[in-house]
């Protein structure tokens, strides 16, 4: 069975800051593992994606996400954070055998403060 | 986001009513998804289709019935809702389900409100 996790509801940090919003995952084969962000009332948008290779992926608008297989993490960063970066977060994460859709964590909203 | 359109992007009806939710992807995939999203709740999965067959159906009341004509177009009929079905009904669409590594893509979602 697969799951994601993101152990926080909500992430508060201050513009120009870092920002790192947390997942961890549990598949029983290799990871394929995603991040998506949803603004008020759109739909979800792609950010990035780990499949294979280096463990830092950059993605769209300055994301990034480190790969930790012995911590069965995937945390989203960002080296200085934006107020439109205010959005929700979501990682999902699926395995590499099957025909299981992703499975989505419940989403972190982050909040950056001018 | 152009991608993957859904009409309406806003649906007021009556519990008694009948309407229909549609999804179209002009991104040559071959999965479609419908997902409910609602307010603290986690993004739930309710029907998926590969190829226009439906692959997957998470314990979806009856009241919801999907439709997937081809590979471009998935509807979501409704009737007989009830007010805890309000969210926002997200369609999405990824290469085939087999092709693990792709990612999925959302539409705007339609906001449903059940009065």
């Amino acid at each position: 069975a697969q799951s994601v996790a993101q152990p926080e509801d909500q992430v508060n940090v201050a513009e120009g800051n870092p920002l790192t919003v947390k997942c961890t995952y549990s598949v029983s084969g290799n990871p394929y593992l995603f991040w998506y962000v949803q603004y008020p009332n759109r739909g979800l948008q792609f950010l990035l994606k780990y499949i294979t290779g280096d463990n830092l992926v950059k993605g769209s608008y300055g994301f990034e996400a480190e790969f930790n297989k012995s911590q069965t993490s995937f945390h989203l960063k960002k080296p200085s954070a934006l107020v439109s970066d205010s959005a929700l977060y979501f990682c999902a994460v699926r395995d590499d055998s099957g025909n299981t859709p992703l499975v989505f964590g419940k989403g972190t909203r982050l909040s950056v403060i001018a | 986001e152009t991608g993957v359109t859904q009409t309406p992007r806003h649906l007021v009806m009556g519990m008694t009513n009948k309407k229909s939710l549609k999804c179209e992807q002009h991104l040559g995939h071959n999965a479609m998804y419908w997902y409910k999203q609602s307010a603290k709740k986690p993004l739930e999965l309710m029907f998926v289709y590969n190829f226009k067959e439906q692959t997957e159906n998470n314990s979806v009341p009856s009241r919801f019935s999907p439709e997937c004509p081809n590979s471009s177009h998935l509807f979501l009929h409704l009737h007989t809702l009830q007010p805890e079905d309000s969210a926002l009904y997200l369609c999405a669409s990824s290469q085939e389900l087999g092709v693990r590594s792709y990612e999925q893509y959302f539409g705007p979602g339609t906001r449903l409100t059940v009065t």
